[in-house]
């Protein structure tokens, strides 16, 4: 996958307002995506999956889209919380068990 | 209940040395995975565990790097002749495993943070 070293996009929304963060995907093979949250220091915490039957999956204030065609994945956040400021990834699955990861985005959140 | 977990926390050594990294995984799950990170990057896939058996170690970058988990439990990743370019953050994954051809939700440990001097 590519790689931005330490410069990752980020994206900054006001407190309340929705935020989407979107992913590329490279395997049209993929089965199974992800969505992770990771806060500094701290390992990746699962936000919510989805399989490839699937075009969306809801949660508590996320959902997540799929589009196979373009092989696009996003997740959207409602109501953002400064609590949500993080970095986050979306990874894909192949049917092999491993993930393989996208470019991170880290999510700013405004007061 | 408890998560992965992984010790320890970080991990100071010198080029040349030896280094073992430790992970716990959630009770009950039967895969497990290693994962490493460096800065500004997502986790790179280095092995993955159903049981006791290394059933993909593709990711493992040479010879330097093994894993054991010798009772389908607790797993250690292992690294020999530590170099810098091995720094990084050492995640580890569990899953519950046992569906062939299924990817399951793998859920994270804390990870160990590693610097080669």
């Amino acid at each position: 996958g590519e790689s931005v070293g330490l410069h990752l996009p980020t994206l900054s929304v006001q407190e309340g307002d929705n935020s989407i963060i979107n992913c590329a995907y490279s395997n049209s093979a993929s089965d199974y995506f992800i969505w992770y949250k990771q806060e500094s220091g701290k390992g990746p915490q699962f936000i919510i999956d989805i399989r490839s039957n699937m075009d969306k999956r809801q949660g508590q204030r996320v959902t997540v889209l799929l589009n196979k065609t373009v092989k696009h994945l996003s997740l959207q956040i409602a109501a953002t919380q400064p609590g949500d400021s993080a970095v986050y990834f979306c990874a894909e699955g192949g049917g092999g068990n491993k993930l393989t990861f996208g470019t991170g985005t880290q999510l700013k959140v405004e007061l | 209940g408890a998560g992965v977990s992984q010790t320890p926390s970080n991990k100071v050594t010198e080029k040349g040395k030896y280094v073992e990294l430790r992970c716990d995984p959630i009770s009950g799950h039967t895969a497990l995975y290693w994962y490493r990170q460096s800065l500004g990057q997502g986790p790179e896939f280095l092995i993955y565990f159903q049981g006791t058996g290394a059933a993909d170690d593709s990711g493992l970058p040479n010879d330097r790097f093994f894993a054991v988990r010798p009772e389908g439990s607790v797993s250690t990743l292992k690294i020999q002749r530590t170099e810098r370019g091995d720094s990084a953050v050492y995640l580890c994954a569990s899953s519950l495993g046992g569906t062939p051809g299924s990817t399951d939700t793998q859920y994270f440990g804390p990870g160990t943070r590693l610097t080669v001097l």
